[in-house]
């Protein structure tokens, strides 16, 4: 499983976009990359996932360069409610167990 | 639809105790993980179930067993409880073909003394 590097915390205000960068140098052809957010005592929730170039959904865009061995999570104009802390996973969806490897995370700060 | 639940939601131990935490779900999931998360850290993964009638070990297997008997259901177990056992645990699943996407429960925080 690929090991990935996220910054620790990040701080934003409201309504402003925020951008979280994930690197991750050793992925595998067959690995997608994966966000989840976390609030305080709750299991994470799954955001969004992709394989390369652009992916949006209703609530994130997940932008992954040609050699993916980075990629960035984009939440367009974070509310308070947007505190929380964000993992980037890399692994192979249709591998045998389906294991998710977490990180440290990045924790997301929105202020007023 | 309930989605997955956990029970207990909170429990103390003593040193050298036993107990049992059950992770239930209602979607029919083949997939199946515990994982345990330390304060301030992301989630380490205990034990993990392909299917119903099987397990396997994850990155923190040591002290913990794990059964699968009910395709819906994964137990915990903790035979003799020790102090760096205290976490909060989340059960997780996942089901479809292609889908990556897993389902965490509400979390149960155990403390053992």
């Amino acid at each position: 499983l690929a090991k990935t590097t996220q910054p620790i915390s990040m701080d934003s205000y409201e309504g402003q976009e925020v951008n979280i960068t994930c690197s991750h140098n050793n992925i595998a052809t067959n690995d997608y990359i994966t966000w989840y957010q976390q609030f305080p005592s709750q299991g994470p929730r799954f955001i969004i996932q992709g394989y390369k170039t652009k992916v949006t959904n209703e609530v994130a865009s997940l932008f992954i360069p040609a050699d993916r061995k980075s990629s960035t999570l984009s939440l367009p104009r974070v509310s308070l409610s947007d505190t929380a802390v964000y993992y980037c996973l890399v692994g192979d969806p249709l591998g045998s167990a389906r294991q998710l490897t977490f990180g440290s995370g990045t924790q997301l700060t929105v202020l007023p | 639809n309930a989605g997955v639940t956990q029970t207990p939601k909170f429990r103390v131990l003593k040193t050298g105790q036993s107990m049992t935490l059950l992770c239930a779900q209602d979607m029919n999931h083949e997939y199946m993980y515990w994982y345990r998360q330390d304060p301030g850290m992301g989630l380490r993964l205990i034990h993990y179930s392909v299917g119903e009638g099987t397990t396997a070990k994850g990155e923190v297997p040591d002290g913990y067993n794990v059964s699968r008997l009910k395709k819906q259901n994964f137990l915990l177990g903790l035979e003799s409880a020790a102090p760096s056992q205290t976490s909060v645990y989340f059960c997780a699943s996942s089901g479809g073909p292609d889908s990556y996407e897993q389902y965490f429960g509400p979390g149960t925080r155990l403390t053992v003394t």
